[in-house]
């Protein structure tokens, strides 16, 4: 099955830059998709198809999609920001959504 | 505004049986795709199913095929999971999500149902 790997943990202080990254085996021909989850709320789509933002997201965050890995980054960083954030493909061998295992954003 | 709203959590025997529903507003319906994500407690996101709009096209997670069985009624504007021999590790707060299709991603979430499986 196909697999996405995160980091499970990514520091930066506020208003630094954070780049969370997602691997996985030909990204280069799925569209790649990131979602932010605060503690105790649903989801929330924050990135659609490798870098378009969804009404309603900050343009400090943006996302990119080369090779074998897809990129999250939120400029700027606020304590906001603080949250599990997660990337997602649709995988069309298997015809599965899949997640990958989240990688935890801590503001210091 | 769009919305969905989950239904019909709560605690079940290992082996039980348990039905949610998703009702959808503020968009039309049949004109979409939609998931089932489930989040153990503590855990990632793990999608389960997937129905077409406008045809029968389902898709399951292995954990739950043979299980779990998705359907909608574009009629009344909801989707529903039928969940038949629970397990343990069945236990999750269950999402329903509206797909923006395979290119796109899960743009709408309802805030979740809590299912338990315990004896």
């Amino acid at each position: 099955s196909y697999v996405l790997t995160q980091p499970p943990s990514v520091s930066v202080a506020p208003g630094e830059t954070a780049r969370i990254t997602c691997g996985g085996n030909k990204f280069g021909s799925k569209s790649v998709h990131w979602y932010q989850q605060k503690p105790g709320q649903a989801p929330v789509l924050v990135i659609c198809c490798d870098n378009d933002r969804p009404s309603g997201i900050p343009e400090r965050i943006s996302g990119s999609n080369s090779g074998n890995t897809a990129t999250l980054t939120i400029s700027r960083v606020e304590a906001g920001d603080e949250a599990a954030y997660y990337c997602h493909v649709w995988d069309y061998s298997s015809n599965h959504h899949v997640f990958g295992g989240g990688t935890k954003l801590t503001v210091l | 505004e769009m919305q969905l709203v989950e239904s019909g959590g709560g605690l079940v025997q290992p082996g039980g049986s348990l039905r949610l529903s998703c009702a959808a507003s503020g968009f039309t319906f049949s004109t979409y795709s939609f998931n089932w994500v489930r989040q153990a407690p503590g855990k990632g996101l793990e999608w389960i199913a997937y129905i077409r709009r406008g045809t029968s096209v389902l898709y399951y997670a292995d954990s739950v095929k043979g299980r779990f069985t998705i359907s909608r009624d574009d009629a009344i504007n909801s989707l529903f999971l039928q969940m038949n021999s629970l397990r343990n590790e069945d236990t999750a707060m269950y999402f329903c999500t509206r797909d923006e299709g395979t290119a796109g991603g899960m743009d709408v979430w309802g805030r979740g149902t809590t299912v338990t499986v315990s004896s």
